[in-house]
């Protein structure tokens, strides 16, 4: 299996900080990786797919980026909703893994 | 936009099988990928298996021998079955629908937890 392994595992900032988040995958995956954001008690939700393409209906503040084995995540400036955990995934073969994730907590 | 809804008990014993349904509406089930996925209380997110059309699942390698992913195309529905649980099956358990080859789930469940205890 694909091991995700996502950095920090935490990480604290204003409102308004740009942000970047990290994922990095155990072989090359192409451009096959999706990010995922998480708030207590929700379901994750798709922000982005196959490395930077943006879901629809989210926020033009999120962006991927990457190919390979390293992706990043970055929110240009954060948002008091932004405050949550992410997820990445990667979709290149079976059985697609998910990183541990990395909490944006409040500064 | 789809619509996912889980139901199924919230408790199961150890040893027995946790049975779960998920109701699709705004939608048909009759195309794409329905998976589910589940997180452990305080965990990551782990993929469990899917079902494409009726006759092609595709499980975790290390929960095949327990797992069954159902459709119920008249009912638009489709369902888990996992058999010999114990405490590490404990989760909030997740369905969800996969794009794009089944791998990008862009509508999800409000999520079920199960406890195994007894």
């Amino acid at each position: 299996d694909i091991q995700m392994t996502q950095s920090p595992s935490s990480l604290s900032a204003f409102v308004g900080d740009r942000v970047s988040l990290s994922c990095r995958a155990s072989q090359s995956i192409g451009g096959f990786l999706n990010w995922y954001q998480q708030k207590p008690g929700e379901a994750p939700k798709l922000l982005i797919f196959d490395g930077s393409r943006l879901q629809s209906g989210v926020p033009l503040r999120f962006s991927g980026s990457g190919y390979g084995t390293d992706f990043t995540l970055t929110i240009s400036s954060l948002q008091p909703e932004d405050f949550a955990t992410y997820f990445c995934q990667q979709s290149y073969n079976s059985p697609t893994t998910f990183g541990q994730g990395t909490k944006v907590e409040f500064k | 936009q789809v619509q996912l809804q889980e139901s199924g008990p919230g408790l199961v014993k150890p040893s027995e099988t946790l049975s779960l349904t998920c109701t699709v509406s705004g939608g048909s089930i009759s195309s794409d990928y329905w998976n589910w996925i589940r997180q452990a209380p305080g965990k990551g997110l782990e993929w469990i298996g899917y079902i494409y059309d009726r006759g092609y699942p595709n499980y975790f390698p290390s929960l095949k021998s327990r797992l069954t992913v159902s459709l119920d195309t008249s009912k638009n529905q489709f369902s888990l079955k996992l058999t010999s649980v114990d405490a590490a099956d404990t989760a909030v358990y997740y369905c969800a629908r996969g794009l794009r080859g089944g791998g990008v789930f862009d509508s999800w469940g409000q999520g079920i937890l199960v406890t195994v205890s007894s």
